[in-house]
């Protein structure tokens, strides 16, 4: 079955802390993992991504680890500030297909 | 430089009439994508599109969807008739290339309320 699982549901952090979003798969017929942060009132935004065959990708605060064998991966934030507070979202590429499975999203909220 | 353009933001209209929601993608950007978005399933794709050609509707709930994309520069989903379980945020995106390392560019949606 195609999906992905996202967890937490929602996540409540203080200011200068990490914020660690986790996703699980099961189905192997995915090759790209993007992360999505959706501001409300607004469409989901490119984040950050990783291909499987990279462990670990950062850019900034945000850092993808990626797990192949567990069929994981997750999302850290460092240094959580109050504008990170967004829905985030997991998603991974079908191979070949262009179509994005997502996970069920993750609100985040950082406080001041 | 303009994103994707949705209208309207926000919809109301009661059981048994027909919506129409209208996309504007990036221009240059060959493929087009429709999603819904609800808190229950969360986000899933509809339909996509490739240089105006529907690819896969395979997520099309039932043939009371339909797509069209008549221009490279607009689309359209309409529902008919429209029913309450089908309120959510429809979300329309563009892409360059489709190429997963290339991102989905998303609209702000337009919120459906159907009464």
């Amino acid at each position: 079955q195609q999906q992905v699982k996202q967890s937490p549901q929602s996540l409540i952090v203080q200011k200068g802390g990490i914020s660690i979003i986790n996703c699980a798969y099961e189905n192997t017929a995915f090759d790209y993992f993007p992360w999505y942060q959706q501001f409300p009132g607004k469409g989901p935004a490119l984040l950050i991504a990783i291909r499987p065959d990279v462990s670990e990708k950062k850019e900034g605060r945000f850092t993808i680890s990626f797990n192949k064998s567990a069929k994981q991966f997750s999302l850290h934030i460092m240094d959580s500030q109050p504008g990170d507070s967004a829905t985030y979202f997991c998603a991974a590429e079908i191979s070949g297909t262009y179509k994005y499975i997502f996970g069920t999203g993750t609100r985040l909220k950082v406080l001041a | 430089d303009a994103g994707v353009i949705q209208s309207p933001r926000h919809e109301v209209t009661e059981m048994g009439q027909e919506v129409t929601l209208r996309c504007k993608p990036i221009s240059g950007h060959d493929y087009l994508f429709w999603y819904r978005q609800t808190m229950m399933r969360g986000l899933e794709l509809l339909i996509y599109f490739n240089n105006n050609v529907p690819i896969d509707d395979s997520g099309m709930p039932e043939d009371r969807f339909s797509a069209k994309m008549p221009n490279a520069s607009f689309s359209t989903l309409k529902i008919q008739p429209s029913e309450p379980r089908d309120s959510a945020v429809y979300f329309c995106a563009s892409s360059d290339t489709g190429r997963p390392d290339q991102p989905q560019h998303f609209g702000d949606g337009t919120r459906l309320s159907i009464l």
